[in-house]
């Protein structure tokens, strides 16, 4: 079956531009995660999902930061005002439930460069 | 805060050479143990997860991992690896809570 897609898989901005990020999860998913993988931070946790509660935001680095998920199902992560450190691949996984013992599935990934 | 330690960053090894990989976390309670791996050019996949039961678990590819809970390690093992092992492997901890808090990864590259 088709696991998690993300889009667009690369994205070079300049300083300053907002910039959308799309994540489409595996169907029936309930739960869906938003990292960043970055050299010298390594896999950091930014938002999490769980089926229509409020979503879990204590990862998120600063205001600029944001993220929906519409429907239960598409999530979009919105970088405002995007600054060079932002620069980083952006991965989403989702899960069946949300449970800390799921397996989370990850997508490709989005290749944010900020110029 | 909790923290998730992998000693080694970079690991070269010939072809069916042993392999171990140590993690360490930093939480006094109930943890739930994953090992991912990303081959190059691939997205994470899950290795294997420990979150009861049995504390040695066995993964795909051939490996397993042994919790220790006195020594809070999750130690990942190979007995033999292949060339097409290289990849970067990631050890990670959800407790509290649902995301994933992850080591920084080990490099590993496996020579013919």
């Amino acid at each position: 079956g088709a696991g998690v897609s993300q889009s667009p898989s690369n994205k070079v901005t300049e300083k300053g531009k907002d910039v959308e990020l799309r994540c489409d999860p595996i169907s029936g998913h309930t739960a869906l995660y938003w990292y960043r993988q970055s050299l010298g931070q390594g896999l950091e946790f930014l938002i999490y999902f769980q089926g229509n509660s409020a979503p879990d935001k204590s990862g998120l680095p600063s205001d600029r930061f944001s993220a929906e998920r519409t429907g239960g199902s598409v999530s979009t992560l919105t970088i405002q005002r995007t600054q060079q450190e932002d620069s980083a691949v952006y991965l989403c996984a989702s899960s069946p439930r949300t449970s800390p013992t799921d397996t989370q599935y990850f997508g490709p990934g989005t290749r944010l460069t900020v110029l | 805060a909790q923290s998730v330690s992998q000693h080694n960053h970079h690991v070269i090894l010939s072809e069916a050479a042993s392999l171990e990989l140590g993690c360490n976390y930093s939480y006094g309670g109930t943890v739930n143990l994953f090992w991912y791996v990303q081959y190059p050019g691939q997205h994470l996949q899950l290795l294997l997860k420990y979150f009861s039961g049995d504390p040695l678990v066995k993964g795909i590819k051939g490996f397993e991992a042994e919790f220790i809970k006195s020594k809070f390690s999750f130690n990942l093992r190979k007995p033999s690896v292949q060339w097409s092992d290289t990849a970067e492997y990631f050890c990670a901890v959800n407790a509290p809570g649902y995301a994933l808090n992850f080591g920084k990864g080990t490099s590993l590259l496996v020579t013919p």
